[in-house]
């Protein structure tokens, strides 16, 4: 079946590090692949997303390049800020398969 | 307006009891979700309809019973309540069945006592 590994976590930062996080993913066909963020005591919100091989996702200076040959989509941000402190969840939709499979998602803490 | 509302957003509750979580998507999307976060953050799909119909049950207790009177909404309804159901439920939605991007609901942080 699907499933998408990510990288343990948490993971803490100070203000204008740069930001990895790693995705890879298994998935029968060819999946679309996203980003979402949680910002504490909110909801999900989709950060960025790539649907075919080579697509390159972005929003709010976070980047995500999709690879098929790894099987990898891993989040990148070249400076991360104190408001990018949130848990960031990978995942998957393959087909018409209706559901999306997320990893474990992993915390991030930026400090000032 | 908010594209994909909840109701309530914080519910406290003593096992046993019954109670439902309602949403509500006023983008015009066909197909609607229930994830639920346990304690660690791990996302996991329960159910999903597609225009009023189930299309994904997955290996929930039939203590939780969705409900989709239109396509516009889809509630949660949870029989006797354990304390295993304190989580967070998040509704969603997407404009087909293999829509490419799912919208997610702010969450309802459900708490049995």
């Amino acid at each position: 079946g699907d499933s998408v590994t990510q990288m343990e976590g948490p993971v803490t930062l100070s203000e204008e590090a740069f930001l990895t996080i790693n995705c890879t993913y298994t998935a029968t066909g060819y999946p679309s692949l996203f980003w979402y963020v949680q910002y504490p005591g909110e909801g999900l919100q989709l950060l960025l997303k790539a649907t075919k091989a080579d697509d390159k996702g972005s929003n709010k200076g976070f980047e995500a390049t999709y690879r098929k040959e790894t099987t990898s989509f891993h989040l990148e941000k070249g400076s991360v800020q104190v408001s990018d402190s949130a848990v960031y969840f990978c995942a998957l939709k393959t087909g018409a398969n209706s559901k999306l499979t997320f990893g474990k998602g992993i915390t991030l803490s930026v400090r000032p | 307006d908010t594209a994909v509302s909840q109701t309530p957003k914080y519910l406290v509750t003593q096992m046993g009891n019954d109670k439902s979580i309602k949403c509500e998507q006023n983008l015009g999307h066909d197909t609607m979700y229930w994830y639920k976060q346990d304690s660690k953050k791990f996302l996991k799909i329960m159910f999903s309809y597609n225009n009023k119909e189930l299309i994904i049950n997955e290996t929930v207790p039939n203590r939780f019973s969705p409900k989709s009177p239109d396509k516009a909404h889809l509630n949660l309804h949870i029989n006797s309540l354990e304390l295993g159901d304190s989580a967070v439920y998040f509704c969603a939605s997407s404009p087909t069945v293999s829509g490419n991007t799912i919208y997610f609901g702010e969450g309802s942080w459900l708490t049995v006592v």
